[in-house]
């Protein structure tokens, strides 16, 4: 199957310092990507869909200067937390949708844990 | 907007009993609908994607059922064993937009 990866796994910063995670689609080509956080013992919840080439377009809640999203081409999408302050500490995952065969298919990264001292 | 909910929040059954988990949607106008695992601490794993087109998918011990007309769809786990605690999402592709439920936890003792 189509597989999607993210870097950093984990990452630690400071309050104030900038963080970029990485999302990658290592075998197919994906125009639209998304980015979800979850909060320890809760559901998914989608922060924007990034279409590549355009602006991402944010859910109703998330700072978009805050969570600058970029997918400058079809197989990579990144998101920087800007600023970043403890309740940014988050597990963030990407996906990554295959559009071939008319199929739709979401294919999910496994994630990086944020933790903001 | 799709809202998405999951019944039972929680479940525990003993090793070796077939169980059904539940979900419910409002908008039946998707693309598919996807179930997926999650462990403690850990990403998603696709278990089954059920297309608009399809009524239901098999894997293994698993079998995910699709009713767009109720809004609804269920995950049947067969012969269920400790390996399969964990945290089960089903989740709804609309036109670029994809709604998770809150999940089933799920717990087989041995």
């Amino acid at each position: 199957g189509a597989v999607v990866s993210q870097h950093p796994s984990r990452v630690i910063c400071k309050s104030g310092t900038s963080v970029k995670i990485e999302c990658r689609s290592l075998d197919f080509q994906a125009t639209t990507m998304f980015w979800y956080r979850q909060f320890p013992k809760q559901s998914l919840m989608l922060m924007a869909t990034s279409n590549e080439g355009s602006k991402a377009t944010y859910e109703q809640g998330v700072e978009k200067d805050k969570f600058l999203i970029n997918h400058a081409s079809l197989t990579l999408s990144t998101l920087t937390v800007t600023s970043a302050h403890p309740e940014d500490s988050s597990f963030y995952i990407c996906s990554a949708e295959d559009r071939d065969y008319d199929l739709y298919e979401q294919y999910f990264g496994p994630g990086t844990r944020l933790t903001v001292t | 907007k799709q809202e998405v909910t999951q019944i039972p929040a929680a479940l525990s059954v003993p090793e070796g009993e077939n169980l059904v988990l539940n979900c419910s949607f409002t908008d039946s106008a998707i693309y598919n609908l996807q179930w997926f695992r999650q462990d403690p601490g850990k990403g998603l794993t696709s278990l089954l994607l059920i297309q608009s087109s399809q009524r239901e998918q098999t894997s293994g011990r698993l079998n995910a059922s699709l009713d767009k007309s109720s809004g609804r769809s269920t995950l049947y786990i067969a012969a269920s064993q400790p390996g399969d605690s964990a945290t089960y999402l089903c989740a709804l592709n609309n036109n670029n937009d994809m709604r998770f439920g809150a999940g089933t936890r799920l717990t087989v003792k041995p």
